[in-house]
């Protein structure tokens, strides 16, 4: 089966640090990858996809960036955290299949607060 | 554009009644519609997804969903609600003609049964 693995768990970082957080799955190969942000427990916000290693689609212009350095690793980095980059982080995978409307799977989710 | 909307943040319910969560979607073609559940700090589990053929789809923990052309609909019910339903539920569309693998969620619908 598959699982999907994020970390860390809970962030607290200052204003102007860096952050890298981290998604892994196991159990699949090739498959579509996701960052979501959740602000305030409701609505999400695509942030990144990538369809395959080095391919990354960005949705919002912000500064934040990702990278996927191996097919089933898929990080999320910021040079210098703003206080609105607070919120709940949420990767997600789906299988890869031209014109097949797989569902997406989501990890247990990265608390980021900016102090 | 694809859009999907959950015209209710909060939906209150009594237990062992049946509940109805809506969503309503706009697509330039057909659509693939999801469900999904998310629990208090957790990520979202996928309940349920329509694709084509019956209009009436299962998923897990006992709910099902109505897609609706005429009325551009799909609508998330369950005959008999339990206390451990109360969630924060997401519709989810995808356009047939978008050959991207994205999904446009809605912005959340509150569930709350009460004992």
């Amino acid at each position: 089966s598959q699982t999907i693995h994020q970390w860390p768990a809970t962030l607290v970082q200052p204003v102007g640090s860096p952050l890298s957080l981290e998604c892994t799955v196991e159990g699949t190969s090739n498959p579509n990858l996701y960052w979501y942000r959740q602000a305030a427990g409701r609505g999400l916000q695509l942030l990144f996809y990538s369809v395959g290693i080095g391919q990354i689609s960005s949705e919002v212009p912000q500064n934040l960036s990702a990278s996927r350095p191996q097919d089933r690793q898929f990080i999320l980095s910021s040079k210098k955290l703003l206080l609105s980059d607070s919120g709940f982080y949420l990767c997600a995978w789906s299988r890869r299949a031209s014109g097949t409307p797989y569902e997406q799977y989501f990890g247990p989710g990265t608390r980021l607060t900016v102090t | 554009a694809q859009s999907v909307a959950q015209p209710e943040d909060q939906v209150n319910v009594a237990e062992g009644n049946p509940l109805t969560v809506k969503c309503t979607y706009s697509v330039s073609g057909n659509p693939y519609l999801f469900w999904y559940v998310q629990y208090p700090n957790r990520g979202l589990q996928f309940l349920l997804k329509y694709i084509t053929g019956d209009n009436l789809v299962k998923g897990s923990y006992g709910f099902e969903a109505e897609f609706n052309k005429s009325q551009t609909s799909f609508h998330l019910k369950k005959p008999s609600a339990l206390v451990s339903d109360s969630a924060l539920y997401f519709c989810a569309v995808r356009d047939r003609m978008d050959s991207s693998y994205k999904l446009i969620f809605g912005s959340g619908t509150r569930l709350l049964v009460r004992p």
